[in-house]
């Protein structure tokens, strides 16, 4: 059963960048689509953005075009997700999520579809 | 993009059913069969509980069903049971991406 481990809490100063990771382990990696949704205290959940490994071009959510890059490293079966220009609204814990369906296997489906393995979630607190 | 709509809570008691609503727009919900449902317990990762609209992955409980009418999905949690009380909610696909609803809190009285 595939697992999705994530790097452990970070705490940023305003201005400054975090990158998390996200490695998968106990199955395929590189044909499945990852992405990242965060999740500010209190509130909802909210997608960011995703990738899918094998072909390493990444979508991302309007509202954080220009601040996030999404990256994966198929020889590590790692993904990783990299906010700049930090504020204290980005407070929030993140996490990675697979998509359910194997490009290979589906190559018809244009992802994201729905999320069935998530990782624990990594805390960034944003704080002076 | 807005969130999709959802009521803020609901709540039931054990052995009843309740049905959480998702409202979006024909540009989301209504334009495509990609509306999904997840779980989500204080301190946890969200769970699926149902995908493409009306699909149970496999150890999901079958008292959870999903159906949609035009801009609005619903989630319909029959027989309540205590650790049905969660955080739940939809999203949907929308041009190569998803957007989430605001969330249900579902509280069993």
């Amino acid at each position: 059963q595939v697992q999705l481990v994530q790097s452990g809490a970070e705490v940023k100063k305003p201005g400054s960048s975090v990158k998390v990771s996200c490695k998968a382990s106990g199955g395929t990696f590189s044909s499945y689509a990852i992405s990242w949704v965060r999740q500010a205290p209190g509130q909802g959940l909210e997608w960011m953005g995703g990738i899918i490994p094998i072909f390493g071009t990444a979508n991302y959510a309007q509202k954080f075009q220009g601040r996030v890059t999404i990256t994966a490293d198929e020889s590590t079966s790692t993904a990783y997700m990299e906010l700049s220009s930090l504020r204290s609204e980005d407070t929030a814990v993140y996490y990675c999520a697979r998509d359910r369906l194997d490009i290979v296997v589906v190559p018809s489906y244009d992802p994201p579809d729905a999320f069935d393995i998530w990782g624990q979630g990594t805390m960034v607190t944003v704080s002076s | 993009q807005s969130a999709l709509t959802q009521p803020a809570s609901v709540s039931g008691s054990p052995g009843q059913s309740i049905t959480i609503s998702c409202t979006g727009t024909s540009s989301d919900v209504g334009g495509y069969n990609y509306v999904s449902w997840y779980q989500q317990h204080p301190g946890k990762a969200p769970k699926l509980m149902i995908y493409e609209v009306s699909n149970r992955p496999s150890g999901v409980s079958n008292r959870f069903s999903g159906s949609k009418s035009g801009n609005t999905a619903s989630l319909t949690i029959s027989g309540l049971q205590a650790e049905d009380e969660a955080d739940y909610y939809c999203s949907s696909y929308t041009s190569s991406s998803t957007m989430f609803g605001g969330g249900t809190k579902l509280t069993v009285l």
